[in-house]
């Protein structure tokens, strides 16, 4: 079955330093996205991506986040100058169309510890 | 705006027992709703989802939900709860005219008891 592959599975950074968060999305899927949980909270929506530019972000992508699509395979999640409540759990997830009637895919995530 | 409650973070059921993990949420337009379950250092799996339809859904793994409008609910049950089912559940929810987005509800972690 394909799978969504996320590396690393776990980063620590200190704080103040860039983070790259990567992502390989199902080949055919079109639409990309990026889901954090911080300990013991809920899952949160992130953003999405689709044709190249971000289609909908929350308020907790602010300018410190970035994504991008830098070849036909990866997807990343740029965290500049992290702090220590960006320390959580990032999923990234993809979909072949619009819409979340069609589910996503979900990778294993990767644990960021910021310290 | 649309959010999830899920009662109950820890469930603990014995093994051959059934499985009823609650969720409720709001919606200001028809819901599409999902579960999702997470096993240990692994990533988000769908287990069903409700979009149109049948209000009773089957998933993966002998799991079903059934989409009370009335009650604004989407409690998923297992007949037989199985060592295996041991793992972390998300309902979540988005519209169905809210693009991409799911709203998760905080989890319920499942113990299966021996």
């Amino acid at each position: 079955e394909p799978e969504v592959t996320q590396t690393p599975s776990h980063q620590v950074t200190q704080m103040g330093q860039e983070v790259i968060l990567r992502c390989v999305p199902i080949s055919n899927h079109l639409y990309f996205y990026w889901y954090r949980q911080i300990l013991g909270q809920k899952v949160e929506f992130l953003v999405s991506f689709y044709n190249n530019e971000i289609s909908e972000k929350s308020e907790i992508f602010d300018d410190q986040f970035s994504v991008e699509r830098p070849d036909g395979s990866n997807f990343t999640l740029k965290i500049r100058s992290t702090k220590l409540e960006d320390s959580a759990m990032y999923f990234c997830a993809s979909s072949e169309a619009r819409g979340t009637g069609y589910g996503y895919t979900f990778g294993s995530g990767t644990r960021l510890t910021v310290v | 705006a649309q959010s999830v409650t899920q009662l109950g973070s820890h469930v603990s059921v014995s093994e051959g027992a059934l499985v009823l993990l609650r969720c409720n949420y709001s919606s200001s337009v028809p819901p599409y709703l999902f579960w999702y379950v997470q096993y240990p250092n692994q990533g988000l799996q769908l287990l069903l989802k409700y979009t149109t339809g049948a209000t009773l859904v089957k998933g993966i793994n002998g799991f079903e939900a059934e989409f009370k409008k009335s009650e604004t609910s989407f409690h998923l049950t297992k007949p037989s709860a199985h060592m295996s089912d041991a793992a972390e559940y998300f309902c979540a929810v988005s519209g169905y005219n809210a693009g991409n987005m799911l709203t998760f509800g905080g989890g319920t972690r499942l113990m299966v008891k021996p």
